[in-house]
């Protein structure tokens, strides 16, 4: 167990909607990624925020927003879904995101479907 | 062009068996280069962690990077069941996570 409990693990939704995944690093973890995971383009940086504040942008779409609250916790919302978006979202925490050996925990990802 | 090429396999074998894994590069500035395992239903667990060219080994695990080459390799030796998962090469320029691009993965059924 990473310690990165991310909520559901599963959603099933339809093109159009509204979705909101969740994320709770590890104790102590500042640091917060999400990454989008599909079989062709394998894992895709998409956005980390460090203590509150965004801290990178990677691939990700304007209809794709993400947030940390105080208590660290991070959520992924994303609207006007498209079959396209079908993937796995993964969350990853780390402590120390100077750039010295950083390592990454990922949780277990939410399987979003859109039909 | 990817910034880093995997095999997507699948690769099976017997356990017992030396297992190699492999991605190419592009990027030259490469100088960290991870190897993630990846069993089913799970995320990615960091399984070994290399700076520059050269090889590393724990345990069964063996990491081999060739710059020249753009060239990385996993070796399991001695290869269980439990190894069954996929298995994802990350490389990064300056070792930060927002700035890791991976492979698409590489799938190893070990049979018992």
């Amino acid at each position: 167990d990473s310690g990165v409990t991310q909520t559901p693990k599963h959603l099933i939704t339809a093109t159009g909607q509204r979705v909101t995944l969740r994320c709770s690093p590890r104790s102590g973890d500042l640091s917060v990624y999400w990454y989008q995971q599909s079989l062709d383009q394998g894992l895709q940086f998409l956005i980390q925020y460090y203590n509150g504040e965004e801290r990178a942008k990677g691939n990700i779409l304007e209809r794709f927003s993400a947030q940390q609250f105080p208590d660290l916790h991070s959520e992924l919302n994303l609207s006007s879904l498209e079959l396209g978006d079908s993937a796995l979202y993964f969350c990853a925490s780390s402590v120390d995101p100077s750039g010295f050996n950083e390592k990454l925990f990922f949780g277990s990802g939410t399987q979003l479907s859109v039909l | 062009q990817k910034e880093v090429e995997q095999d997507p396999g699948p690769l099976s074998v017997p356990e017992g068996a030396i297992v190699s894994l492999n991605c190419t590069y592009s990027n030259s500035a490469f100088q960290y280069f991870m190897w993630y395992r990846q069993y089913s239903r799970k995320g990615p667990e960091l399984l070994m962690y290399t700076y520059s060219s050269g090889n590393k080994e724990d345990g069964r695990f063996t990491a081999q990077v060739d710059k020249s080459s753009k060239y990385i390799s996993l070796f399991i030796r001695d290869s269980q069941p439990s190894d069954s998962a996929t298995y994802l090469c990350a490389m990064s320029v300056t070792n930060t996570g927002n700035q890791f691009y991976f492979g698409t993965g590489t799938s190893l059924t070990v049979i018992p």
